[in-house]
Order: C-alpha cells, then structure tokens, then sequence
C-alpha cells in the first residue's frame, strides 16, 4: 500500500464515452501527476500539479483534461478517446517538486481499453 | 534530462547479488541519479537516489563511479520478489518542474 489510491483499477469505453479517473493521495504531498504507460514503451509524464497549480502539461491532447480541486485528489477527465488511447494510467505524488523531495510514490494505475 | 542506458534484461539466482548497471555519458554535476522499480501490475516503487557519494537504504546500495558517468544498482541478496523492472533516471537538481522522465529499464528475472 503505498498511500496513493486509484480508481476505478480497469476501465472499457467506447470512442463517444465520457469518463474520469480518480486519484487520492493520503500522504500529505502537494505534488501530484499523471503518466501514461502504453505496452512495451517507457512511461510517458503527462501532467504534473503543484499545489494545485498545473506546472506541466507535455504535449497531451485536449481529448485528456486534468483536474486538481486539492492537493490531494487529481482527476483525468476522458472524452472522445482513440484505441491508441488505451494503456496503463499511473497517478504519482510526492512532498513537492524540489528534487530532494521528489521521491514519487505511484498507485496502482487503471488500466484502460477504449473500443 | 540526461539520458541513461540500461541493458534490456538481466537474470539472478534467488539469494544471490545482483548489480545493474546504467550509463549516463552525458550527466551534468546537477543531475541526481534515480532508481524505480516495476513490479508486474504495479506502479513503480522508488528505491534510491544519490549525486555523487554511494548510498545505502534497506532495499538496496548504489554505487557511483567517480567520473559520474556510470551508476550500479546493487540488490544484496535477490529474491524472488525482486523480479521487476529497474528504471535509472537522471533528475535535474535546480528545476522546479516534475519532469521525471522513465526509460525502457533492465527487467530483472530471478530463478529459484
């Protein structure tokens, strides 16, 4: 158990579907993400909060919307999603983003097919 | 960030040591090296970080080679536990954005 909590752990969507994915961190951190982790390539950073405050978004399309109402919950609202969309979607957080801070503590992802 | 390179996979015999190496020709005296690991169906878990002096914790020890341009990851004793993916990252020590950035890794197997 590492403290972070995702939700729900697997999800199926079609193309026109809406749907969000939760994260809840009880650690006490003010830094959380989002990574994605399709099969056989390297876990890509998609977003990253600071205190509620977005601080990276890499290049994701609009088709993903992140939320973060407080430090310790993060959303990724889905919509109008692609089969190339489906993979692995891991929540991290830590204290903050000073790196001798940053040691991530990830959840256990949701796993997500969009047919 | 620096890159690292790390070999695809490696195999360990329960109880045994196991070192990992990594590469990072390019690193600059600001870059913490990182260690993760990849559980199957799990998140990636930390295991260690250090700049420039070999560090121990309960899980594992890392020694860093003088010039700063290889690192080793070493787990004591494997087990079977430990079979996972093992991720070195390079971290930029004065940015202040979350950008850590994960490559292929070493997959690690350990037989009984």
């Amino acid at each position: 158990e590492t403290g972070v909590t995702q939700t729900p752990r697997h999800l199926v969507m079609g193309m026109t579907n809406k749907k969000s994915l939760k994260c809840e961190q009880h650690l006490g951190h003010n830094a959380m993400y989002w990574y994605k982790q399709s099969a056989k390539k390297p876990l890509e950073l998609m977003f990253v909060y600071n205190f509620k405050e977005q601080t990276e978004n890499n290049s994701v399309p609009s088709r993903f919307s992140p939320e973060c109402p407080n430090s310790s919950h993060l959303f990724l609202h889905l919509h109008t999603l692609q089969p190339e969309d489906s993979a692995l979607y891991l929540c991290a957080s830590s204290q903050d983003l000073r790196p001798l801070n940053e040691k991530l503590f990830f959840g256990s992802g949701t796993q997500l097919s969009v047919l | 960030d620096a890159k690292t390179t790390q070999p695809n996979s490696m195999e360990s015999n329960e109880e045994e040591p196991v070192h990992l190496p990594c590469n990072h020709s390019t690193i600059s005296g600001t870059d913490y090296i990182h260690w993760y690991r990849q559980l199957p169906s799990q998140g990636p878990e930390y295991v260690i970080h250090g700049l420039t002096s070999n560090v121990n914790n309960r899980m594992a020890s890392l020694a860093i080679a003088e010039d700063r341009k290889s690192s080793t990851l070493i787990l004591h004793r494997a087990t079977l536990r430990d079979a996972a993916v093992y991720y070195c990252i390079l971290r930029f020590y004065g940015g202040s954005q979350g950008n850590l950035i994960f490559g292929k890794g070493t997959k690690l197997s350990v037989k009984p």
